[in-house]
């Protein structure tokens, strides 16, 4: 089953305006992690935000925040005043398991596409 | 700041050859991992290291090894190479302070021919 789910395939965005990237996952553990992770065209993954599951107040990164929504085990996340090196490709990861397993899940993914 | 290393960065092999894909983490991260991309999909876990030891294994083929030497670089040695094995291979690291983060390479893209 499907860890990660991110339903939007693609979205287009107006330049200076915030764009909301959905995110849901499932897990039954209770100590878990999600990122969201940024790919450019040229391929790099870049690290973006981190939500720990105990982590009472939403992450916030400049123009990155994480919209974390526990009980409905979903984890959006909010790029506020678009820029046209915006455009990417943005995945949602998760972290799950014991103090000794950290590799990520990723979800399909959402291609942004900025507009000037 | 340093980032992950890997190389090469582009590699084109035959079918049934061999390629090794090299890693080298940020300075005074312990752990490294591996993920596979292939075209049009989320990269997927294939093996970690933690301080030189395998510390997880994911959905990686028999065919693939790999192991982390002494001064914490990587190795992903692939035989007997097969077509659905072009792919773009991320190698990422973190801290043994933080290991919740990790942070990536720019990949190796691997194309067999």
């Amino acid at each position: 089953a499907q860890k990660i789910t991110q339903t939007q395939p693609g979205m287009f965005v107006q330049e200076k305006e915030a764009v909301t990237l959905d995110c849901t996952y499932d897990t039954s553990d209770q100590s878990y992690g999600l990122f969201w992770y940024k790919q450019p065209s040229s391929g790099e993954m870049i690290f973006l935000i981190y939500q720990g599951s105990y982590d009472e107040q939403n992450a916030t990164e400049g123009r990155y925040s994480l919209n974390f929504q526990k009980a409905r085990k979903s984890a959006n996340l909010v790029i506020s005043a678009s820029q046209l090196g915006d455009s990417a490709m943005y995945f949602c990861a998760m972290r799950e398991g014991g103090s000794n397993d950290y590799k990520l899940s990723f979800g399909a993914g959402t291609t942004v596409t900025v507009r000037a | 700041a340093a980032g992950v290393i890997q190389s090469p960065r582009h590699l084109i092999k035959e079918k049934r050859e061999t390629a090794t894909l090299k890693c080298y983490p940020i300075p005074r991260h312990d752990t490294v991992y591996w993920y596979q991309q292939g075209p049009g999909q989320d990269p997927q876990f294939l093996i970690s290291f933690y301080e030189k030891m395998q510390s997880d294994k994911g959905s990686i083929p028999d065919r693939f090894s790999a192991q982390q030497f002494s001064d914490y670089h990587s190795e992903l040695n692939m035989s007997s190479l097969e077509l659905g094995d072009s792919a773009l291979y991320f190698c990422a690291s973190s801290p043994s302070g933080n290991r919740e983060t990790q942070y990536f390479g720019p990949g190796t893209r691997l194309l067999v021919l």
